[in-house]
């Protein structure tokens, strides 16, 4: 079956960078999410890697490796407002469509 | 404004009866999804359509049920067969496949479900 794997919680200071894991094992791979959701909200959509490589979108960074069935999350600058919980998602061997999210990881933000 | 509408934000069931959660998005979407979400944890595939008047079971079906008659909307019932109701329930589409990045997924603002 599919599993996406993350750490349940990561702390960093702010202005660092922090680095949040996703290993995977699904088939059929389309490619790599990464959302963002705060306490009560709902999760949005930060980045997507379809292919192997660094994905800069500002502050944030999306890195996927095929071949090591892992990926990362890369949070530069860090600011209060990054304290939330991140997800990696992905179709899994139920089709394109069948989107499946990782356990998640709990960033939280301090000064 | 393009979005995706849930209803009602905050919704109380009583043993035994089945509630339904309302889902709209007027995005021109192909694909829609129903995810659970318990306190602290991760997001739980419920079903999936990717297609008008088609659906599919995703990872905890069981006690659920939904149809797709309009493209627009994919409502969700919870029934008295789920025995754990209580939760955040997140509405949710995509493109589709063949659009870029087609599995996107945007996300309603969420309804809270809570069995008294």
């Amino acid at each position: 079956g599919q599993s996406l794997e993350q750490p349940s919680e990561v702390t960093a200071v702010e202005g660092a960078i922090v680095q949040i894991n996703c290993t995977y094992q699904t088939s059929g791979f389309y490619g790599l999410s990464w959302y963002q959701q705060h306490d009560g909200g709902a999760p949005t959509f930060l980045s997507y890697n379809a292919l192997d490589g660094l994905e800069e979108t500002g502050r944030f960074s999306s890195f996927l490796s095929r071949s090591d069935s892992y990926g990362y999350l890369l949070l530069q600058e860090l600011q209060m407002k990054d304290s939330a919980s991140y997800f990696c998602a992905a179709p899994n061997s139920g089709g394109y469509q069948k989107v499946t999210f990782g356990t998640g990881t709990k960033l939280q933000v301090i000064p | 404004d393009g979005g995706i509408t849930q209803s009602p934000k905050y919704l109380f069931r009583k043993e035994g009866q089945n509630v339904t959660l309302s889902c709209e998005q007027n995005l021109n979407h192909d694909a829609m999804y129903w995810y659970r979400q318990d306190p602290g944890q991760g997001l739980r595939l419920i079903y999936y359509s990717q297609i008008v008047n088609d659906f599919q079971k995703g990872d905890i079906a069981e006690g659920y049920s939904v149809s797709r008659e309009k493209k627009e909307s994919f409502p969700l019932t919870v029934t008295s067969a789920q025995k754990n109701p209580t939760a955040f329930y997140l509405c949710a589409s995509s493109p589709g496949q063949g659009a870029i990045s087609g599995n996107t997924i945007y996300f309603g603002e969420g309804s809270w479900l809570t069995v008294v």
